[in-house]
């Protein structure tokens, strides 16, 4: 039981390139979450998907998207990467029930965009 | 959506019981109270969750106040090991998704020897 992985662990883009974060989960969670943390800063919710087949965006959308392919997996993608996404990158998931809040975290994503 | 307000840092040495007060003043009635700890390089871990009153698990124990305006973290005796962020979240799990998960700046604690 690895809970949630991410990929990969660090990454460097050029302004403008592209990329793909993955994140999966083997808990049989309904929801999932990408956050991203600034140097310092709390974590700031991105785009969720509270059940498979369904997303929607969170608190700071602009430059993702993201796409739940199956219950396990959750991907977050940058079209055009922009120095102002250089964050580490979180992907986290959850039963989804009304009796918990409790929400497991992956080890994360360090990206740096030059 | 709740907001919380949480001092930014505390100190603390071994041993010692360590509190964390978080205001969130606008608290609706389906808001749960949620604690996660940090620490460098990792992602949040789930401590402790509350809707009233005092809930204790092995690590931890969440007072909380008959008009739910505040809430306290308490960590018993603790050790170097607790050096780390502590966020309080505020929201309502039937709608768990989404805009009502808000992270704000957390409480660095930091455990001297």
């Amino acid at each position: 039981n690895a809970g949630v992985t991410q990929t990969p662990k660090f990454q460097v883009l050029k302004t403008g390139q592209s990329m793909t974060l993955q994140c999966a989960q083997d808990m049989n969670h309904n929801s999932m979450y990408w956050y991203r943390q600034d140097p310092g800063m709390g974590l700031r919710l991105i785009y969720y998907s509270a059940s498979e087949g369904t997303t929607d965006k969170g608190e700071v959308p602009n430059g993702y998207n993201v796409s739940r392919l199956n219950k396990r997996e959750f991907s977050l993608r940058l079209e055009s990467a922009a120095p102002s996404q250089t964050s580490v990158y979180f992907c986290a998931s959850s039963e989804g029930t009304d009796s918990s809040y409790e929400q497991y975290f992956g080890p994360g994503t360090r990206l740096t965009v030059t | 959506l709740a907001k919380t307000t949480q001092p930014i840092s505390m100190d603390s040495y071994e041993g010692q019981e360590v509190n964390i007060t978080c205001s969130h003043n606008n608290i609706a009635t389906n808001d749960y109270i949620t604690w996660y700890q940090q620490f460098p390089s990792q992602g949040p871990r789930f401590i402790i969750q509350g809707y009233k009153t005092k809930v204790t698990n092995e690590v931890a124990s969440l007072f909380i106040p008959a008009d739910r305006k505040s809430s306290t973290l308490s960590l018993p005796r603790v050790s170097l090991s607790d050096t780390a962020v502590y966020y309080c979240l505020v929201g309502d799990p039937i709608k768990a998704a989404g805009n009502k998960l808000t992270f704000g700046g957390g409480t660095r604690v930091l455990v001297k020897p």
